[in-house]
């Protein structure tokens, strides 16, 4: 697709219970990026991917988040028992490999609340 | 060390004014790019402006240009003839080269608010 597309949009979960984002990236894009924004300021990086394999996984809370791409399925990210901290807006993104001119789209993020 | 600083958290303009919304940058890479994303109120990230380190000259898009100071390592975005439309959340940010999958790294953001 033209969009990086993220799903769902909203979803509200109680503590302890799991949390399970998707996203599907540009079409020819090579590149998957995982964002958490919380409160509109700082995005902090949680994991990036080249096609099915990590590539870079140093911001990721590994005892609760884990994240796949897997070959012709849209990307995930989960969270085991969440916790109230975890309530952000999770965006994903793609890209083809860093060079000259290769931007970075964003999906419109999904919104999860942790009540 | 923050590698990407935005030091203006709001900004205020009055429409139809011109307005520069500063970001400076630290980066050992010689091959690096610069961007600028707008994030309005409903949330998404808007893709602005993208700033090459080896680009000779500075990005313009619009009413979007990028003043590309390198010695400076300032990337300072300036909106033209403001609307209020342009009132959002701007994020300056970098992308380099050598790091582990050119991952984007984000300044903390400048609120700009455009008065009628």
């Amino acid at each position: 697709g033209e969009e990086v597309a993220q799903t769902p949009k909203h979803l509200v979960r109680g503590e302890g219970q799991k949390a399970k984002l998707y996203c599907a990236p540009i079409k020819g894009h090579s590149y998957v990026f995982w964002y958490q924004q919380v409160l509109k300021n700082e995005f902090k990086f949680l994991i990036s991917f080249q096609n099915e394999n990590v590539f870079d996984e140093t911001g990721m809370p590994k005892e609760r988040f884990s994240a796949k791409c897997l070959p012709n399925s849209p990307c995930s990210l989960e969270i085991q028992a969440t916790k109230l901290e975890d309530s952000a807006v999770y965006f994903c993104a793609s890209s083809q490999p860093p060079g000259a001119g290769n931007t970075i789209y964003f999906g419109e993020g999904s919104w999860l609340t942790v009540v | 060390a923050q590698k990407i600083t935005q030091t203006q958290p709001g900004m205020f303009v009055q429409e139809k004014e011109a307005v520069t919304l500063d970001c400076t940058y630290d980066t050992s890479d010689p091959s690096y790019g610069l961007f600028w994303y707008k994030q309005p109120s409903s949330g998404e990230m808007i893709f602005l402006i993208y700033q090459g380190s080896y680009d000779q000259q500075n990005a313009t898009e619009g009413r979007y240009s990028l003043n590309f100071q390198k010695a400076r390592k300032s990337a300072n975005l300036v909106i033209s003839a403001s609307q209020l439309g342009d009132s959002a959340m701007y994020f300056c940010a970098m992308r380099e080269r050598s790091n582990q999958g050119g991952k984007l790294i984000f300044g903390q953001g400048t609120e700009l608010s455009v008065k009628p």
